[in-house]
């Protein structure tokens, strides 16, 4: 049982370059969710889902794009790196939305030059 | 809309103390609340799960126990440790997602 695996762990882009972050969870959670973590900032919401299908804002959703075609999958797309996308970024499950606990992968660093 | 605060945002004590970390959230219409801890350049590491129905958990030397009327979520660390530094981050489940506080930092000193 993996949990929640996110890749890649470390990534640097040029300004301007898109990428998808990717993470996948075997435990058939139907919540998964991005968070960006910056120093003093703490962590904010970019993105989250409810299941397969279904996607919808957070607090920081700018510059980023999701999808949820399969319960598994929930990849976070960059559509034009900026230097102030440089973040941790972390991926995130529940089994049914707010009512369960959440599992967090263990993170991308990415940086933005 | 809900927001969630840490106090105190840094502690740093002598190993073998009980210590408090405290967390408030200014709305009670709570599904849940979570206690993580998060090591330095790490992931975040759930501790313990609190449901809105319960007042709390304990999991080893850590219990946590939840108030919602006022607001108020404790973590109980007993007989610190040098091994129990890192941040601690409280998240309360609320509508469709969860929100966070900022986090206490903890330095257990030998």
């Amino acid at each position: 049982n993996a949990g929640v695996t996110q890749t890649p762990k470390f990534q640097v882009l040029k300004t301007g370059q898109s990428m998808t972050l990717q993470c996948a969870q075997d435990m058939n959670h139907e919540y998964m969710s991005w968070y960006r973590q910056d120093p003093g900032m703490g962590l904010r919401l970019i993105h989250y889902s409810v299941g397969a299908g279904i996607t919808d804002q957070g607090e920081v959703p700018n510059g980023y794009n999701v999808s949820r075609s399969t319960t598994e999958d929930f990849p976070l797309r960059l559509l034009s790196a900026a230097p102030s996308q440089t973040s941790v970024y972390f991926c995130a499950s529940s089994y049914s939305g707010t009512g369960g606990g959440l599992f967090f992968g263990s993170g991308t660093q990415l940086s933005v030059l | 809309k809900q927001e969630v605060t840490q106090i105190p945002a840094a502690l740093s004590v002598p190993e073998g103390e009980n210590l408090v970390l405290n967390c408030s959230f200014t709305d009670s219409a709570i599904y849940n609340l979570q206690w993580f801890r998060q090591d330095p350049g790490k992931g975040l590491t759930s501790l313990l799960l609190i449901q809105s129905s319960q007042r709390e958990q304990t999991s080893g030397r850590l219990n946590a126990s939840l108030d919602k009327s006022s607001g108020r979520s404790t973590l109980y660390i007993a007989a610190s440790q040098p091994g129990d530094s890192a941040t601690y981050l409280c998240a309360v489940g609320y509508g469709q997602n969860f929100v966070f506080g900022p986090g206490t930092r903890l330095s257990v000193l030998p």
